[in-house]
């Protein structure tokens, strides 16, 4: 149990193109899901925290609008990097929280963005 | 501030023992986590605490003293497969996961 997906599992684009990433609970529901995003030989970096139905709360530094994210169903979250440069290459992951329990966040097997 | 603190790297002899340490200063506590990461990959759930003591699951155990403010990570019959990065997070008493840097084991033969 507690599946979580991404899609695409890594994506190369152009810059100053869009790109979408999906992070899925498989079989649970997750009232909230969060987003990191990890440089090479770093830890985790939070960059926001999104709860299904309501807008999300984004790290300080985080540019909200350039990294939008959509939490529309309780299995559903998606980020959406805009405008993608060459420095927001990076490993970008997912966790979600199951509703009901405290703490513990499932991980996605993470997407790796290359900007050209 | 908050700051969760873990040795950046450590080495180990395949079948020997291990112990990764965390200590962590936060503003409450409402749980502790260890996640292994292997390099490229998402981090996996490994253990969780809340109460202190020592809860075992197989190879691995998870230790905490709230009242230290620390935690340790044991494993045991290390295989290769266990070199990967290990993670340490509090959840404080705003229920933020605070993360550490992460611990590299590295295993040899």
């Amino acid at each position: 149990g507690a599946v979580v997906s991404q899609h695409p599992s890594w994506v190369i684009c152009k810059s100053g193109t869009s790109v979408k990433i999906e992070c899925r609970s498989l079989d649970f529901q997750a009232t909230t899901m969060f987003w990191y995003r990890q440089f090479p030989k770093q830890s985790l970096m939070l960059m926001a925290t999104s709860n299904e139905g309501s807008k999300a709360t984004y790290e300080q530094g985080v540019e909200k609008d350039k990294f939008l994210i959509n939490h529309a169903s309780l299995t559903l979250s998606t980020l959406t990097v805009t405008s993608a440069h060459p420095e927001d290459s990076s490993f970008y992951i997912c966790s979600a929280k199951e509703a009901g329990e405290i703490d513990t966040q499932y991980f996605g097997p993470g997407t790796r963005l290359t900007v050209l | 501030g908050q700051n969760i603190d873990q040795p950046t790297e450590m080495t180990a002899t395949e079948g020997a023992i291990v112990q990764i340490n965390c200590t962590y200063q936060t503003s409450g506590f409402n749980g502790l986590f260890w996640y292994q990461q292997h390099a490229g990959e998402a981090p996996t759930f490994l253990s969780y605490n809340v109460l202190d003591g020592l809860e075992e699951k197989g190879r691995f155990s998870s230790f905490l003293s709230r009242s230290k403010g620390y935690s340790y990570l044991l494993l045991k019959e290390l295989q290769m497969k266990d070199s990967a990065s290990y993670l340490c997070a509090v959840t404080d008493s705003n229920y933020q996961l605070i993360w550490g840097a992460g611990t590299k084991l590295i295993i040899k033969p």
